[in-house]
């Protein structure tokens, strides 16, 4: 079981260009969660998502942001015209359905804004 | 809402010895879960410990332990013989019972381990 993978890796892009982060669960697990994490702070909820269906959104910035995760392939979370200040470490977390036993982190995206 | 709040941004050990990361939190609710994360230099989120909060016995994971006192919304973590591989940020979080099951992070602490 390959984990919760993320990517890519690092992702830089200029101001008023795309972002495209994927995630793709750890095999069976049906719930996923993005994370992001600003330099030299705890990690705040963005979204929820279950197959097809978004959840909780309640993190979500109203402009730009949207998430999805399709009945096929990764999550995917997408910024529209980035700025400077999207500049963090975005974290994508999944869990099984059932009893909730916690999350598995996948190893992030750090996105960079230039 | 909840807030979870970790007052000390650094600490340092001495290589084995005891070292103890502090976390209060704030909530209306009666049950809930409680967690330490470790995060290295590698960026991994690590799950070190968690609490639940109708068990009224601290948990341990060998030679992390926890001292939850829910009267008071302190939520400690001691970690023994300290290690330097035990060099990283540590977040504790809290999750509520019900709802999307998000959780709800500290700022962190950094720590160091001298050898």
């Amino acid at each position: 079981n390959a984990g919760v993978m993320q990517n890519p890796r690092h992702l830089v892009r200029r101001r008023g260009q795309e972002a495209r982060l994927r995630c793709s669960p750890m095999k069976g697990h049906s719930h996923v969660y993005w994370y992001r994490q600003l330099p030299e702070e705890g990690l705040k909820f963005m979204v929820y998502l279950q197959k097809e269906n978004i959840i909780d959104e309640s993190g979500m910035p109203k402009e730009r942001f949207s998430a999805e995760f399709p009945k096929e392939g990764p999550s995917i979370l997408r910024i529209q015209q980035v700025v400077r200040g999207d500049s963090a470490a975005y974290f994508c977390a999944s869990s099984p359905s059932g009893v909730w036993r916690g999350y598995t982190f996948g190893s992030g995206t750090r996105l960079t804004v230039v | 809402a909840q807030t979870v709040t970790q007052s000390q941004p650094e600490m340092s050990v001495q290589e084995a010895e005891t070292v103890t990361l502090s976390c209060t939190y704030d909530t209306s609710e009666s049950d809930y879960y409680l967690f330490w994360y470790k995060q290295p230099p590698s960026r991994q989120m690590i799950l070190v410990i968690r609490q639940e909060a109708y068990k009224q016995q601290n948990a341990t994971e060998n030679r992390f332990s926890v001292n939850f006192q829910k009267a008071a919304k302190s939520f400690s973590l001691k970690i023994s013989d300290s290690q330097l591989g035990d060099a990283a940020m540590y977040f504790c979080a809290y999750r509520t019972q019900g709802g999307s099951e998000k959780l709800v992070f500290g700022k962190g602490m950094k720590l160091t381990v001298n050898p």
